[in-house]
């Protein structure tokens, strides 16, 4: 089975420029988490949704924006870039929002801001 | 709140000798606690979870990790290091009744060969 894909795998963007990532879950996941992981640091939450809502955001500004689809895949959206939003983007799948299920993460798309 | 330290931003053991990354962790409730490694380049991996009763945990590779309530820790063990375990490590909490995940701040596990 596939696991989590996200695309692309590189983007390089200058500051104030808009930038959109993608996100398909595995097969049967209806739940999808966004997270930011600056060089050095563990991943910081930036958003979940379930079931095409929004569960839970994290303590990102109003530049930061995703959506569901109804095929469970998800989309990451970013405007107005700044130099600090460089970092790697990861999607995260899981079975249910909550409990003890463990997400799944794909390998990110690393995002470079000049 | 929710809160997760690792208090070693890197551990050197050498191949064969047992290895230990420490995580603690403060939440309300009953904790889900999780650990997963990157590798260079990669996404996170899932190693093992919590399971409630459980204070030791058997995981993927050979790892496992030993609950302590008192201590509020959920260190991840492994009998016998291998050169390929050398990876960034994290440790996350998620709180009962919660949606997101908590990282810590990772440790980098080096085994010398």
């Amino acid at each position: 089975d596939a696991g989590v894909t996200q695309s692309p795998t590189h983007l390089i963007k200058t500051r104030g420029q808009q930038v959109t990532l993608r996100c398909s879950p595995i097969s049967g996941h209806k739940s999808v988490s966004w997270y930011q992981q600056v060089l050095g640091q563990g991943p910081q939450f930036i958003f979940q949704y379930y079931e095409k809502e929004e569960r839970g955001r994290g303590n990102f500004p109003d530049r930061f924006s995703a959506r569901q689809f109804p095929n469970y895949s998800s989309e990451l959206n970013v405007n107005a870039l700044l130099l600090g939003d460089s970092a790697l983007y990861l999607c995260a799948s899981s079975l249910l929002s909550e409990g003890n299920q463990p997400q799944h993460f794909g390998d990110g798309t690393r995002l470079s801001i000049l | 709140a929710q809160s997760v330290a690792q208090p070693e931003d890197q551990v050197n053991v050498a191949e064969g000798n047992p290895l230990t990354v420490k995580c603690t962790y403060s939440v309300s409730g009953n904790p889900y606690l999780f650990w997963y490694v990157q590798y260079p380049n990669r996404g996170l991996q899932f190693l093992l979870k919590y399971i409630t009763g459980d204070n030791l945990v058997k995981g993927s590779y050979g790892f496992e990790a030993e609950f302590n309530k008192s201590q509020t820790s959920f260190h991840l063990k492994k009998p016998s290091a291998l050169v390929s375990d050398s990876a960034l490590y994290f440790c996350a909490v998620r709180g009962t009744g919660t949606y997101k995940y908590i990282f810590g701040t990772g440790t980098r596990l080096k085994v010398l060969a």
